[in-house]
């Protein structure tokens, strides 16, 4: 079975510095999507950023950029110049394109804290 | 943009009743998933349906029950409720080719 890790339960940055989450999985698909959600006090899900497996380069949306290492099973998240408004917890999440199942399996979160 | 649609927000129950909870995709999405969110959890996939059929099923408990009518909007039924399924229900929905699924409000459900 997939299974997604997040190993720091919780982060904190200053305002306007540069943070990265760490998230590991594990998984014997070759191919499959990689997400990072935010979930900030409202507990509304917001899609962050996506990955697919087969593309080597990494995605970036704005201030917030992926380090996907396929060998290594590595999908961290830098988030540079941070905003007060970025404290949440962030979920990372697989997703494999075959086999049927379309389920997100998520790790256990970080919880972010931004510092003024 | 139109996103998710759930009803209601927020819903209390006694212990042994019943619930209804309500979702409505994004206009053009054909495929629903229903997870839930315990309290300092992570989202735990519980069903979903594409083209109204259930194309794959979690960890729901038998006393949940759930469906896609035609116009597409999905409703998770919910029986005996019990102290343990107080949590975060949230819907999400996606849309070929798309390969995102983008997440609803949430309903919270307290059990008394």
């Amino acid at each position: 079975a997939q299974t997604v890790t997040q190993s720091q339960p919780e982060m904190s940055v200053q305002e306007a510095e540069t943070v990265t989450l760490s998230c590991t999985y594990d998984t014997s698909e070759s191919d499959y999507y990689l997400f990072w959600y935010k979930q900030p006090p409202s507990r509304q899900m917001i899609l962050v950023i996506r990955q697919e497996a087969y593309k080597q380069q990494n995605a970036t949306e704005n201030r917030f950029s992926v380090n996907f290492q396929k060998a290594a099973k590595s999908f961290s998240l830098k988030i540079s110049d941070s905003q007060l408004g970025d404290a949440a917890m962030y979920f990372c999440a697989y997703r494999p394109t075959q086999g049927g199942s379309e389920k997100l399996v998520f790790g256990k979160g970080t919880k972010l804290t931004v510092n003024p | 943009a139109a996103g998710v649609i759930q009803s209601p927000r927020h819903l209390i129950k006694e212990k042994r009743e019943t619930a209804t909870l309500k979702c409505y995709p994004i206009p053009r999405h054909d495929t629903v998933y229903w997870y839930q969110q315990g309290p300092g959890q992570d989202p735990q996939f519980l069903i979903s349906f594409y083209e109204k059929m259930q194309s794959d099923k979690g960890s729901i408990p038998d006393r949940f029950s759930a469906q896609q009518f035609s116009d597409y909007h999905s409703e998770l039924n919910m029986s005996s409720l019990e102290l343990g399924d107080s949590a975060l229900y949230f819907c999400a929905s996606r849309g070929l080719p798309q390969e995102t699924q983008y997440f609803g409000p949430g309903t919270r459900l307290l059990v008394l």
